[in-house]
């Protein structure tokens, strides 16, 4: 698989259910951050976690990373229709540059 | 919340002209980027720039791109000479000193 992998590609679930995608990746990482974009849209920086962190929250969102599996999950709590979006995983592998390699994304459907 | 700024958000453009997309980032960051996604593809990194040059570019910022901060706000794409495949969505982003990225809202150039 390649750098910033998610999984599942497609997620569908009714509105109050809870969502969660998982991304995984191959070289060391300075940080993972998540993104969510809206159809055609621009994208939407999430949160954040560094390479000591374990787990991060924000509000509806908790985060995980375990830099042993190289991998980190993204849950979003108490789903709503507004949430339907592609979800990314960017990892940043540090060096001087600090650029982004994204997954090919989660498509989440919120279902009312 | 400051903004990145990209215009125009959409540009149609025949095979072979020259295109410009313009971003404004903020103020204070340091840390510039380009950004593309083909429909249905990942986002992928083009070219970073930092001090006034470009510190790191893919294989795909080949000689027909450039970037340049003519007036040392504005931050510019130029592509010399499009090409079918040089359809994308365009995104600009800054970062700031604790690795915090802003993306812009995006550019959707469509070569005909």
């Amino acid at each position: 698989s390649q750098q910033g992998e998610e999984d599942p590609q497609a997620l569908s679930i009714q509105e109050g259910e809870n969502a969660t995608m998982n991304c995984s990746y191959k070289t060391s990482i300075n940080n993972l951050q998540w993104y969510r974009q809206n159809s055609g849209r621009g994208l939407v920086h999430l949160i954040l976690i560094r390479s000591n962190e374990r787990e991060k929250h924000s509000g509806r969102l908790r985060v995980t990373l375990d830099t042993s599996k190289k991998s980190s999950s993204l849950l979003i709590t108490a789903s709503r229709a507004a949430d339907t979006a592609s979800y990314f995983c960017a990892t940043d592998s540090g060096g001087s540059n600090y650029k982004l390699t994204f997954g090919k994304g989660t498509l989440l459907t919120v279902n009312p | 919340e400051p903004e990145v700024t990209q215009t125009p958000s959409h540009q149609v453009t025949q095979m072979g002209q020259e295109v410009i997309l313009r971003c404004v980032p903020i103020s204070n960051h340091l840390y510039f980027y380009w950004y593309r996604q083909i429909l249905g593809q990942k986002v992928e990194f083009l070219v970073s720039f930092y001090n006034n040059e470009i510190s790191e570019k893919s294989e795909i910022f080949d000689d027909q791109f450039s970037v340049e901060r003519p007036d040392g706000s504005n931050f510019t794409l130029k592509i010399r000479s499009t090409k079918l495949e040089d359809s994308a969505m365009y995104f600009c982003a800054t970062r700031d000193r604790n690795y915090g990225y802003t993306f812009g809202s995006g550019t959707r150039l469509t070569v005909v």
